[in-house]
């Protein structure tokens, strides 16, 4: 498996509490992601890095704020959770859009 | 709007048969295609790419088929096996895009 982690892996948490996750990876690879997969919807980008704190959105950026300081380092941040944004999150690493993306094991987040 | 367009949105199979999953694109710029395969549990994982200076690639039992002029591409997966089942995600990607753009999945079943 390609070093990526994601943490946690689980999470419950209130409606309007702020959360943070974590994404890790030990391969030095520029572009990190982060996409929210739903039934119905596929992976869909949140946002994305192109490398230290060089960061943009996806189509479902609402909601959510991203951090990079270290290029092995990608946070992402619920500023004040909803319960439509109780989803599954994945972690993605890749050497470029053009080539393979590497996907952690996902944080499933449930807001209640 | 949904760059990439993908059907069916679940497949059942009988082990032995054929499965074909179906994508189709917009933007004539992507030249990247690659299709991941999801397990349950699991973060998607690479399972093949075509690029469209061939307008097929074969890697063992999976094949994608790719016609340009149509803007369309599926995945073969021949003699099915109930291993193989799992959620199947088409992508594409081009010049000047930061990001892969995914199909909404199709989850395929393989009885024996």
């Amino acid at each position: 498996d390609a070093g990526i982690t994601q943490s946690p892996r689980h999470k419950v948490t209130e409606t309007g509490t702020p959360v943070t996750l974590r994404c890790h990876q030990t391969e030095n690879h520029r572009y990190m992601y982060w996409y929210r997969q739903d039934p119905g919807h596929g992976l869909r980008l949140i946002h994305y890095s192109y490398g230290v704190k060089d960061t943009d959105k996806g189509e479902v950026s609402d909601g959510y704020s991203v951090s990079r300081s270290k290029t092995e380092d990608f946070l992402l941040t619920l500023e004040s959770a909803t319960s439509s944004q109780t989803s599954v999150y994945f972690c993605a690493i890749s050497g470029g859009p053009q080539r393979e993306a590497f996907f952690g094991q996902g944080t499933r987040l449930t807001v209640v | 709007q949904q760059q990439v367009k993908q059907s069916p949105q679940s497949l059942i199979v009988q082990k032995g048969g054929i499965s074909i999953i179906n994508c189709a694109y917009e933007n004539t710029a992507f030249d990247y295609f690659p299709w991941y395969q999801q397990f349950p549990g699991k973060g998607p994982a690479l399972l093949i790419a075509i690029r469209p200076d061939v307008s097929e690639k074969k890697e063992g039992r999976f094949t994608i088929s790719f016609n340009k002029s149509a803007k369309q591409f599926s995945l073969h997966i021949m003699d099915s096996q109930p291993g193989d089942s799992a959620t199947y995600f088409c992508a594409a990607s081009g010049p000047g895009a930061n990001n892969l753009f995914f199909g909404t999945g199709t989850r395929l079943t393989v009885i024996p």
